[in-house]
């Protein structure tokens, strides 16, 4: 049974450009939160996304947008990056409904901003 | 607003020497608080959810234990294996629309 997978594992992007972040959720999971984490820090929540539609949203600019697809797979996109968008992007999944919070990690992408 | 604060951040142990981990918070109606270990490039890997006051759970040399104000994860004789950064969790939200907020982290270091 396949985990959460992501792709790319790392990126170097300069500022100013966009990058996309991808995300497959677990088999039998249909709903994907994205995380941010910077280096020393605890994960912080992005947004949520299920049945397509963006359910919750963190402290974070617009600059940062998502998307789900039909197959509940999910995408991170951000725009004018900017050095500090430098982290490791997490995605989890989960299922809902239950409680639901117990989610699922993937691996990340390790995302640098020069 | 919600809070989560985990102490130490950092701890050295020898193989076999037992501790804990504290994790206190501050929330309106608690949801969930959560354990989950996290290694070195890797995403966080669930341990538990603990939902009320005077809960316990264990897995194998863990067990968590919650109060009102704080989690504690005690480790008891660890080994090497072991270390890796602990984050705790509380989960906010209403209905099925809900999010972790992440402490810190606590990095644990168990020497052989």
């Amino acid at each position: 049974d396949a985990g959460v997978t992501q792709s790319p594992t790392h990126l170097i992007k300069t500022r100013g450009q966009q990058v996309t972040l991808r995300c497959s959720p677990k088999s039998g999971h249909d709903t994907v939160s994205w995380y941010q984490q910077a280096l020393g820090q605890g994960p912080q929540f992005i947004f949520q996304y299920y049945e397509e539609e963006e359910r919750q949203r963190g402290n974070f600019p617009d600059r940062f947008s998502g998307h789900q697809f039909p197959n509940y797979s999910s995408e991170l996109n951000v725009n004018a990056l900017l050095l500090g968008d430098s982290a490791l992007y997490l995605c989890a999944s989960s299922s809902r409904p239950s409680r639901g919070e117990k989610l699922f990690f993937g691996s990340g992408t390790q995302l640098s901003v020069l | 607003e919600d809070q989560v604060t985990q102490s130490p951040e950092a701890l050295r142990l020898q193989e076999g020497e037992s501790s804990s981990l504290n994790c206190s918070y501050t929330v309106s109606g608690l949801r969930g608080l959560f354990w989950y270990r996290q290694d070195p490039g890797k995403g966080p890997e669930f341990l538990f959810t603990l939902y009320s006051a005077g809960e316990e759970k264990e897995k194998e040399r863990l067990k968590a234990t919650l109060t009102k104000k704080e989690s504690f994860l005690h480790i008891t004789a660890p080994k090497p294996e072991d270390s890796a950064t602990y984050l705790c969790a509380l989960s906010q939200g209403r209905g099925s629309n809900y999010k972790l907020t992440f402490g810190k982290g606590t990095l644990l270091t168990v020497n052989p």
